[in-house]
């Protein structure tokens, strides 16, 4: 079975600052694909940043990067210069292949709250 | 955005009565899937779909069905619903069932069984 675990339950970071939100996973499949998705209070879930279990090099978009450490089986989101907007709850997910059918494992969860 | 519409969005109910959500895409994909959303949980898998007809459940389908006689319909189905299925139920569809196709979410229902 596959699992996401997400330990901080919530972070504070200062504004301009960088924040790391951690990630770790659990599957025995070698092929999978790792996402993040934020929930801003607005409630609706936006798709951030993948990266590919196979992928050589770590995902990077905009202010958005993956820090993936295959062996430690991790996958912690990076956030450059933290902004106001940026806060929300974010959501590491996992989806492997198998026999056909691959819906998403979440993790729990991180509020990130952005400070002035 | 990818056009994944929810309705209702917001419903009230009462304990034993039937609910249907509906899910509507216009992207043509071929996954849809229905999540639970609760404090504490993150977002659980109900049951999902990959064809017109193809289900399969989920981590959390009991108390719950689902239908798909078309494309770009996913029904969700609370046959007598209970206190325990309040929640913010999240449809998403993917293209295919491969681990790089991201899923792309609806807006959301919030759903209050009284």
């Amino acid at each position: 079975a596959q699992k996401i675990t997400q330990t901080q339950p919530g972070m504070f970071v200062q504004e301009k600052e960088a924040v790391t939100l951690d990630c770790t996973y659990d599957t025995s499949d070698p092929s999978y694909g790792l996402f993040w998705y934020k929930q801003p209070s607005s409630g609706e879930m936006i798709f951030l940043i993948y990266q590919g279990s196979y992928d050589q090099q770590n995902a990077t978009e905009g202010r958005y990067s993956l820090n993936f450490q295959k062996a430690r089986k991790s996958a912690n989101l990076v956030i450059s210069a933290s902004q106001l907007g940026d806060s929300a709850m974010y959501f590491c997910a996992m989806r492997v292949r198998n026999s056909g059918n691959t819906p998403l494992v979440f993790g729990k969860g991180t509020r990130l709250s952005v400070i002035a | 955005d990818a056009g994944i519409t929810q309705s209702p969005r917001h419903k009230v109910t009462e304990t034993g009565t039937p609910v249907t959500l509906r899910c509507h895409q216009t992207e043509n994909h071929r996954y849809m899937y229905w999540y639970r959303q609760d404090p504490g949980h993150g977002l659980r898998l109900i049951h999902y779909s990959y064809g017109v007809k193809d289900t399969d459940k989920g981590e959390v389908s009991d108390g719950y069905s689902v239908s798909r006689s078309k494309t770009e319909d996913f029904l969700l189905t609370l046959e007598s619903a209970t206190s325990s299925q309040t929640s913010v139920y999240f449809c998403a569809i993917s293209e295919d069932g491969t681990p790089d196709n991201e899923q792309f979410f609806g807006p959301g229902t919030r759903l209050t069984v009284l």
